[in-house]
């Protein structure tokens, strides 16, 4: 069946500028989450929703970065005035409810890239 | 989350039996372990996950002492195709942010 998706696959953009990263989640699973992982390194936690709510943003680096999830479905990450330490892969991944013992399934995520 | 030590790096040679040991001293009673596979370019996927003594699905196996200070992940019989970094991560299950450090990068060689 369909996986998590996400999209672009690579973004390439100048430093000062807002990119627009989207996720569609497993469809049913009403936890979504955005990791961050830098080269070589592991992942970052950034935020997580259960449905549309976000219980938890202490994740995310900056109030350059924020997130929505829209119909318990798609999530889109923005980040605004990007930096070049915001380059890194962005991943998001989804499980049917939330609880470390439901396995999270990801995409491939968005490779950012700032000029 | 509990705090969880893996090696940095393994090698093996194709048809070999794996074993990739994680301590995580300080796990909490409602603590599972899990275990994630990452190939380049690609997120991490779920391979298996346990609470005590021994699970084995399609992929793992996956030893728990009765402690459970510490878990292993064997993988049986290696291929090329192995070669991946294998985060193990320790949590209870009302929590929900995973705690990736930079995992075990296996190396399988002909």
């Amino acid at each position: 069946g369909a996986g998590v998706s996400q999209s672009p696959s690579n973004k390439v953009t100048e430093k000062g500028k807002d990119v627009e990263l989207r996720c569609d989640p497993i469809s049913g699973h009403t936890a979504l989450y955005w990791y961050r992982q830098s080269l070589g390194q592991g992942l970052e936690f950034l935020i997580y929703f259960q449905g549309n709510s976000a219980p938890d943003k202490s994740g995310l680096p900056s109030d350059r970065f924020s997130a929505e999830r829209t119909g318990g479905s798609v999530s889109t990450l923005t980040i605004q005035r990007t930096q070049q330490e915001d380059s890194a892969v962005y991943l998001c991944a989804s499980s049917t409810a939330t609880g470390l013992n439901q396995p999270q399934h990801f995409g491939d995520g968005t490779r950012l890239s700032i000029l | 989350l509990a705090k969880t030590t893996q090696p940095i790096s393994m090698d093996s040679y194709e048809g070999q039996e794996v074993n990739i040991t994680c301590s995580h001293n300080n796990i909490a009673t409602n603590d599972y372990i899990t275990w994630y596979q990452q190939f380049p370019s690609q997120g991490p996927r779920f391979i298996i996950q346990g609470y005590k003594t021994k699970v084995t699905n399609e992929v793992a196996s996956l030893f728990i002492p009765a402690d459970r200070k510490s878990s292993t992940l064997s993988l049986p019989r290696v291929s090329l195709s192995d070669t991946a970094v294998y985060y193990c991560l320790v949590g209870e299950n009302s929590g929900y942010a995973l705690n990736f450090g930079k995992g075990t990068s296996l190396l399988v060689t002909p």
